[in-house]
């Protein structure tokens, strides 16, 4: 059964820093990784998505790498600022449950100016 | 492209009543999920739909919760009666297939009094 872990739980940077979100997951035969934003109260926001046989994506400030063999992603986020204030889920589609997303706790970023 | 259309955005209501969320998918995608998210956790899912038929409600209490996808298109989950640890936000996603991303509703916000 598919394990997802994020670590921190929650984190406090001040504005400009550079920074890693890290996800962990137990069974390695996934389809894809995502990363999502949650803002308080609203739905989810997909950031990234890396499918299997990808390393890397990058959107803007945002970098996410995926090492399937170690089971692990990060999410770095340069040049940090206020409004990245949210929570970022991570979740991976896996191969042995019908490739459904199982998601992580989250990591709560609180970015003060 | 239009995203995930949810509705009500909030719903309050008392323990043993009957309550539905209804959602509307981004046009052609044939996968549909339903997940609750509990606070302070990650999203779980609830159901799966591959078209009208389901793929995976192993999570499903199925005394209580049903959820249907007439046609293909829209869906409808119900919780009938509701109990106070039903409290949680309802999201609603939906995929192309299953190793596609994801797109979320902005989610149901459910209060059990």
């Amino acid at each position: 059964k598919q394990e997802v872990t994020q670590i921190p739980a929650a984190l406090s940077v001040p504005e400009g820093e550079n920074l890693v979100l890290n996800c962990s997951f137990t069974d390695s035969a996934i389809y894809n990784l995502q990363w999502f934003r949650q803002d308080p109260g609203k739905g989810l926001t997909s950031l990234l998505l890396i499918q299997s046989s990808q390393r890397e994506q990058t959107s803007g400030r945002l970098n996410a790498s995926l090492d399937k063999s170690s089971g692990r992603s990060t999410l770095y986020i340069a040049a940090s600022q206020p409004g990245d204030s949210a929570t970022y889920l991570c979740a991976v589609g896996t191969y042995n449950q019908g490739g459904k997303l199982i998601f992580g706790q989250g990591t709560e970023l609180s970015v003060k100016p | 492209e239009a995203g995930v259309a949810q509705s009500p955005r909030y719903k309050i209501i008392e323990k043993r009543q009957s309550v539905a969320f209804w959602c509307n998918p981004i046009s052609g995608h044939a996968t549909l999920y339903w997940y609750q998210q509990i606070l302070g956790q990650g999203p779980k899912l609830l159901i799966q739909f591959q078209n009208n038929g389901v793929v995976d409600d192993s999570q499903l209490p199925k005394d209580r919760f049903s959820a249907e996808r007439l046609k293909g298109v829209d869906s409808t989950l119900k919780i009938q009666p509701a109990k106070l640890e039903d409290s949680a936000v309802y999201l609603c996603a939906s995929s192309a297939d299953r190793t596609g991303g994801y797109t979320f509703g902005s989610g149901t916000r459910l209060t059990v009094v």
